[in-house]
């Protein structure tokens, strides 16, 4: 398997602008989860997923951050519109806990940059 | 709010030394985990206790857990300068499926 893939890994985007993150989780698992890791706040959990519906959202910072998973195989995080608070290291990971395994494996990240 | 603390922020030690990290937590969990992060990289799953565990061993790795006290320590024997690393605790709150809520961290430096 390929792991969990995210795109872009890098993107720069001025204040103001839509950002769309993708991720593609494992195949078979069921839950999807957003991180966002920054130096000030570690790594916070923004929003997860269990078989496609959003569980807890109590992460996500404020209205202009939104997320989305249409089917088992992709999830997507949207922020609109971008302030530079926002710059970030963004992290999806996936995990099956169908025999009670909670390991999340984890996507190599976006990195943004809001100017 | 964070669940799991660590402590020491910063540990840097000499190759084939021990290190040992520790987590604090504060409310009922299912399980705790403990993940690797290599600098630009994602975490990496390491190993997992359940909260009817007391002690567990992958490697190089052991790892305890005192739901007493409601700490947990991640030992590394005979390190490495690949290890160097930052390495996180994360807790699985009871009763909220795969959840996990990570710890700020504990950046290892191996020096050769």
């Amino acid at each position: 398997d390929a792991g969990v893939i995210q795109s872009p890994r890098h993107e720069v985007t001025e204040m103001g602008q839509e950002v769309t993150l993708r991720c593609k989780p494992i195949s078979g698992h069921d839950y999807l989860f957003w991180y966002r890791q920054t130096m000030m706040r570690g790594l916070e959990l923004l929003i997860y997923f269990n078989n496609n519906v959003p569980i807890d959202d109590s992460g996500m910072p404020e209205d202009r951050f939104s997320a989305k998973m249409p089917n088992a195989s992709f999830s997507t995080l949207k922020i609109q519109p971008s302030e530079p608070r926002d710059s970030a290291v963004y992290f999806c990971a996936s995990s099956f806990t169908g025999v009670a395994s909670y390991e999340q494996y984890f996507g190599p990240g976006t990195r943004l940059t809001v100017t | 709010s964070q669940q799991g603390e660590e402590d020491p922020q910063a540990l840097s030690i000499q190759e084939g030394e021990n290190a040992t990290m520790n987590c604090s937590y504060k409310t009922s969990i299912n399980n705790l985990q403990w993940y690797r992060q290599n600098s630009g990289r994602g975490l990496v799953h390491l190993i997992l206790i359940r909260s009817n565990e007391r002690e567990k061993h992958s490697g190089r790795l052991r790892v305890t857990l005192d739901t007493s006290k409601k700490s947990s320590s991640l030992l590394i024997t005979a390190s490495r300068a690949a290890d160097t690393a930052s390495y996180f605790c994360a807790t699985g709150p009871y009763n909220q499926g795969g959840k996990l809520i990570f710890g700020q961290g504990t950046e290892l430096s191996v020096k050769p």
